[in-house]
């Protein structure tokens, strides 16, 4: 079935560093999402991009936070600067379309922050 | 408050039975549910969806939606050793733009033989 890749699986920083996590999503998918993930807790939700904007994000989306996709390359999340609560599982997600649409997850990229 | 609610937190089922999950929301806003298989090491991948009340059906999976009590459950028949995964219920509202899903914690299902 469809994929979305993530890059890379796993990333060790110090803190204060600037970390860039790529993803692939599905070829023909146009809506785009990250999901934070912290070991033994609920995955939540990022922020939403659809034609180079972001559509929705949440409280979780610090002003640390940004998201682009330039020229249809990987979708990336960059955080600058990083802090110690950033560590988490970061998922990237497609869809092909609004509302009840399937969201096809990558595998998670572990970021872990010195 | 959580706004999606999932039980139990963990479920061990013997091969050939049935495994019965449970999730609840807080939020009449929400309007899609979808059911989500996470193997160890992978992302979550979408099981089904339930948008109507009542059941639906695909292979040895049932949902069921009661939006009055914004019940959603999910049943696996003839559980088998690759169903053991963790199961999320994830829950949006209607609108017009694709938008972020709302997880519950999950329930680690164990199927053993």
């Amino acid at each position: 079935g469809p994929k979305v890749l993530q890059i890379p699986s796993h990333q060790i920083i110090d803190m204060g560093q600037m970390v860039t996590l790529n993803c692939d999503p599905v070829s023909n998918h146009l809506y785009f999402y990250w999901y934070k993930q912290i070991l033994g807790q609920q995955m939540e939700f990022l922020v939403n991009f659809y034609n180079g904007k972001v559509m929705e994000k949440s409280k979780l989306f610090k002003d640390q936070f940004s998201v682009e996709r330039p020229d249809g390359s990987y979708f990336t999340l960059k955080i600058q600067p990083t802090a110690l609560e950033d560590s988490a599982v970061y998922f990237c997600a497609s869809s092909s379309g609004l509302g009840g649409r399937e969201q096809y997850f990558g595998p998670g990229t572990r970021l872990t922050v010195l | 408050q959580q706004k999606v609610q999932q039980s139990p937190e963990s479920l061990s089922v013997p091969e050939g039975g049935m495994a019965s999950l449970n999730c609840t929301s807080s939020d009449r806003n929400f309007q899609y549910f979808w059911w989500y298989r996470q193997h160890s090491g992978e992302g979550p991948k979408a099981l089904m969806s339930i948008f109507s009340d009542g059941d639906k059906k695909e292979g040895r999976f049932t949902a069921h939606l009661n939006k009055a009590s914004l019940h959603v459950s999910l049943h696996i028949r003839d559980s088998q050793p690759s169903d053991s995964a963790l199961y999320f219920c994830a829950a949006s509202e209607r609108s017009n733009y694709a938008q972020g899903l709302t997880f519950g914690l999950g329930t680690r299902v164990s199927v053993f033989p």
